[in-house]
């Protein structure tokens, strides 16, 4: 079946312009997860929706970045006013449920360049 | 929150076991070892996971030590295309699911 598709795939923007970065868990995944990798960093949480809520944003790097998901399955990353250090790949995650037990399948990420 | 400790780098002989260690002495009851890897410009790929026992897959073998304050990924037969990022992740609340650095294995012909 499909797997956790993210777009676009590569984005470049200039510093300060706004951008939005989308996620499409596989069907029937409840849980939704937000992460990025900065070069030769390791893979940094960002936020997890259980369903359309996410509880706990305090992983979110500063308030210029938001996500919100609706109706149970997309789910867009937003960064405001972005900057250079946002520079990384986002990748997004999805499970069956939000339990420890559960396997995270990830996409393929979303390579943002800040200018 | 259980923090991993891996190395960052190892070698590997192609058809020969590989075996990444990991260390995480602070690991609580309730939390599992989880195996992820990352080959370069894909995203992260479920390996294996386990509480206490040993696990097997068709991927690898995970030996948690009696302890449980470490853990060994084991890849019985390492290919050219097991070349990749191994990350050790220990956590039972995802708000704090943190990957760390990993250990780049590479396996050499």
């Amino acid at each position: 079946g499909a797997g956790v598709s993210q777009s676009p795939s590569n984005k470049v923007t200039e510093k300060g312009k706004d951008v939005e970065l989308r996620c499409d868990p596989i069907s029937g995944h409840t849980a939704l997860y937000w992460y990025r990798q900065s070069l030769g960093q390791g893979l940094e949480f960002l936020i997890y929706f259980q369903g359309n809520s996410a509880p706990d944003k305090s992983g979110l790097p500063s308030d210029r970045f938001s996500a919100e998901r609706t109706g149970g399955s997309v789910s867009t990353l937003t960064i405001q006013r972005t900057q250079q250090e946002d520079s990384a790949v986002y990748l997004c995650a999805s499970s069956l449920d939000y339990q420890s037990t559960d396997t995270q399948y990830f996409g393929p990420g979303t390579r943002l360049t800040v200018l | 929150d259980a923090k991993t400790t891996q190395p960052p780098s190892m070698d590997c002989a192609e058809g020969r076991a590989a075996n990444l260690p990991c260390n995480h002495s602070t690991i609580s009851g309730n939390e599992y070892v989880y195996w992820y890897r990352q080959i370069h410009s894909q995203g992260p790929q479920y390996i294996i996971h386990g509480l206490k026992n040993n696990e097997t897959n068709e991927m690898a073998s995970l030996i948690i030590t009696e302890d449980r304050k470490s853990s060994t990924l084991i890849l019985p037969h390492a290919t050219l295309r097991d070349t990749a990022v191994y990350y050790c992740i220990v956590e039972n609340n995802f708000n704090k699911f943190y990957f760390g650095s990993g250990t780049k294995l590479n396996v050499k012909p």
